[in-house]
This record gives C-alpha cells, sequence and structure tokens, in this order.
C-alpha cells in the first residue's frame, strides 16, 4: 500500500502567488482531512471531506484558501493569494469511518512544506 | 471550549519508563488517541482508547479515565528512537478529533 501521497513534499513560493497542494488518500478510505502545522500552533484542522462531500471547513482561516475533492482519489488545497503567515507544513490524512464506534485512525501524508516569502 | 493539555516536554533515560500525561475536557467523548511524530515527519498512530483501562501493547500502553478525563502513554525499555513528539487527540461528540499541542520526548543516553 503507497499509504497517502501529498505533493509538492515541499513549496517556496512569492507573497501573492497562488499555491495549490494535492494529496490522493489511501484506496478505500472514505474520509479525508487538511491540517496546517506550525510550532506555535501545533496542528490545526482546516477541512475534512467524508465521500467526497466537504464536512465542516470552520477551520479555513479565511477566504484565501479553499479545498476540493473531485473524487475519492484526489483532493487539492488552494491558497490564494498566499501570504508569509502561511508558511507550515501542511498535512493531508485519510481514514476509513465504517462505523461511528470504530477506531479509525488517521493515516497522514508527509507533509508538504510551504514558504511563503 | 475544548481543551487538551499535555506536557510541553519531558527528558528520560534510555532504558527506563516515562509517563507522558494528558487530561481534556471537551464535548462529549468518543475516543482518545494517542500519535507519534518524529521532527520532520508526518504523525502516526500508536493507540486508541474508548473504554477505561489499559491498553498494551508492545513498550507502549495507554490508559484512560473518563471521569477524570485523563489519559497517559506509558513507555517502557525507552530507546533513542522514542525520541519523538507524542500527541494526544479526543474524538468529540461529532467525531472531530480535537488535538493537543505535543510533549516533545528526549532520550539521554
Amino acid at each position: 500500500d503507497a499509504g497517502v501521497i501529498q505533493s509538492p513534499r515541499h513549496e517556496v513560493t512569492e507573497m501573492g502567488q497562488e499555491v495549490t497542494l494535492r494529496c490522493k488518500p489511501i484506496s478505500g478510505h472514505n474520509s479525508l482531512f487538511w491540517y496546517r502545522q506550525t510550532m506555535m500552533r501545533g496542528l490545526e484542522l482546516l477541512i475534512y471531506f467524508n465521500n467526497n462531500v466537504p464536512i465542516d471547513d470552520s477551520g479555513m482561516p479565511e477566504d484565501r484558501f479553499s479545498a476540493k475533492m473531485p473524487n475519492a482519489s484526489f483532493s487539492t488545497l488552494k491558497i490564494q493569494p498566499s501570504e508569509p503567515r502561511d508558511s507550515a507544513v501542511y498535512f493531508c490524512a485519510s481514514s476509513l469511518a465504517d462505523a461511528p464506534e470504530s477506531s479509525y485512525e488517521q493515516y497522514f501524508g508527509p507533509g508538504t512544506r510551504l514558504t511563503v516569502t | 471550549g475544548q481543551n487538551i493539555d499535555q506536557p510541553t516536554e519531558m527528558t528520560a533515560t534510555e532504558g527506563a519508563i516515562v509517563q507522558i500525561n494528558c487530561t481534556y475536557q471537551t464535548s462529549g467523548f468518543n475516543g482518545l488517541f494517542w500519535y507519534q511524530q518524529h521532527a520532520g515527519e508526518a504523525p502516526t498512530f500508536l493507540s486508541y482508547n474508548v473504554l477505561d483501562g489499559l491498553e498494551e501493547k508492545g513498550r507502549f500502553s495507554s490508559f484512560l479515565s473518563r471521569s477524570k478525563g485523563y489519559s497517559y502513554l506509558l513507555l517502557k525499555e525507552l530507546q533513542m528512537k522514542d525520541s519523538a513528539s507524542y500527541l494526544c487527540a479526543v474524538r468529540d461528540s461529532n467525531y472531530q478529533l480535537i488535538w493537543g499541542a505535543g510533549t516533545k520526548l528526549i532520550i539521554k543516553p
């Protein structure tokens, strides 16, 4: 199993540019999560999808952030325009939520380290 | 509000035992997770508790007391590779994971 795949692994861009992060969840998983991690704020949930439908996007910082999941095997997180304070590691995670009582632990991708100058 | 508290940093000696505590206040409870995260890497799942008591998995054990809003992760026979951050996360009534800030564990020879 390839695990959760994210691309790019590193992204350096200038303030004002559009940034698109990509994620391929584990095949068969029906929930997908986008997180942001910084030293100051720790791990923050931005948005999560269940069966390709966005369920909770209350963690999305502002309108500059948007996420899509057009099918079960692909999701994107877009930042437009990017700002230096967006610099962080962005993780995608997936899980199999087959029943509420199951553990359905989340499997994390390797992350995208974003630097906005 | 929802809150999860863990110590920021702990230091232990190779071969010893260390206990990392986690206390939580959340709107509802549907399970508690422990994840390990090595520097520069992604978090990886360690354990899950939904009922009170101790869950043992090799050198790692996790304990839960729902009435006290308390959990701990116990690491035995510490190895240098156990140096990492350990994240406590609670699933609330909406099945959302609330994450702690993590405990950085430093292992010394």
